[in-house]
């Protein structure tokens, strides 16, 4: 069965970093574009940030973009975003999720909340 | 950027009734449009992709269609588990946007 574990949410202040991953299984994680999405506590689904198989393309939303790093080691099966410059309206559970079609294999998500 | 309006955005409804959610896009995204369920805390499930094809293993209760940049979802007959909140999802173009989204509710 397919999965992805998201991992490393955390309580971090106003500024701060965080790295998060998703490792995935049960599937040829080479093959597939992956991709970010989040979701502040009581919103709507907001896409953050996609990347090709290799790594070689990488988009982002407007308000993450030079703050926000995707990427990927396909030896390890994972997916990392790294967040730099946290903002208080960075709080939310973000998600991973399979294929440039966004498909429906998404992980459970991890929390990042971002407070002093 | 395409803006996705999403409409309504709450929507009250008894079981067995038919109801209908859309969507229309700021431009035209073909048919790259999807339609996601979300109950509380769990992650979204892709009902429709490419507008109007089914995911397998969701009941057929579930459509989707399309005219122009206008997409609509619609459930046949409502179901008990089917109160949820809906979301379309553009992913013509980035940065891929969804909806705000649709509460469905018991009435």
């Amino acid at each position: 069965e397919v999965q992805l574990v998201e991992s490393g949410g955390a309580l971090v202040q106003p500024g701060g970093s965080l790295r998060l991953s998703c490792v995935a299984s049960e599937f040829t994680f080479s093959a597939f574009w992956m991709n970010w999405v989040r979701q502040a506590p009581g919103k709507g689904l907001e896409w953050v940030a996609s990347i090709k198989q290799d790594g070689s393309d990488k988009y982002y939303v407007d308000s993450v973009k030079g703050r926000f790093t995707i990427s990927r080691d396909n030896a390890k099966n994972s997916l990392y975003l790294q967040m730099n410059s946290l903002r208080a309206e960075d709080t939310a559970t973000y998600y991973c999720a399979r294929g440039r079609n966004i498909e429906d294999y998404w992980g459970q998500g991890t929390l990042v909340t971002v407070s002093s | 950027d395409v803006h996705m309006t999403q409409s309504p955005s709450s929507l009250s409804a008894s079981v067995g009734d038919r109801v209908t959610i859309t969507c229309r896009a700021s431009q035209s995204i073909r048919n790259f449009l999807a339609w996601y369920q979300q109950k509380p805390g769990k992650a979204p499930k892709r009902l429709i992709y490419a507008a109007s094809s089914l995911q397998s293993g969701v009941p057929s209760r579930f459509s989707g269609s399309a005219s122009g940049t206008e997409f609509t979802l619609t459930i046949s007959s409502l179901q008990p588990e089917d109160f949820a909140t809906y979301y379309c999802l553009q992913h013509n173009s980035y940065p891929y946007t969804f909806g705000q989204g649709t509460k469905l509710e018991i009435k």
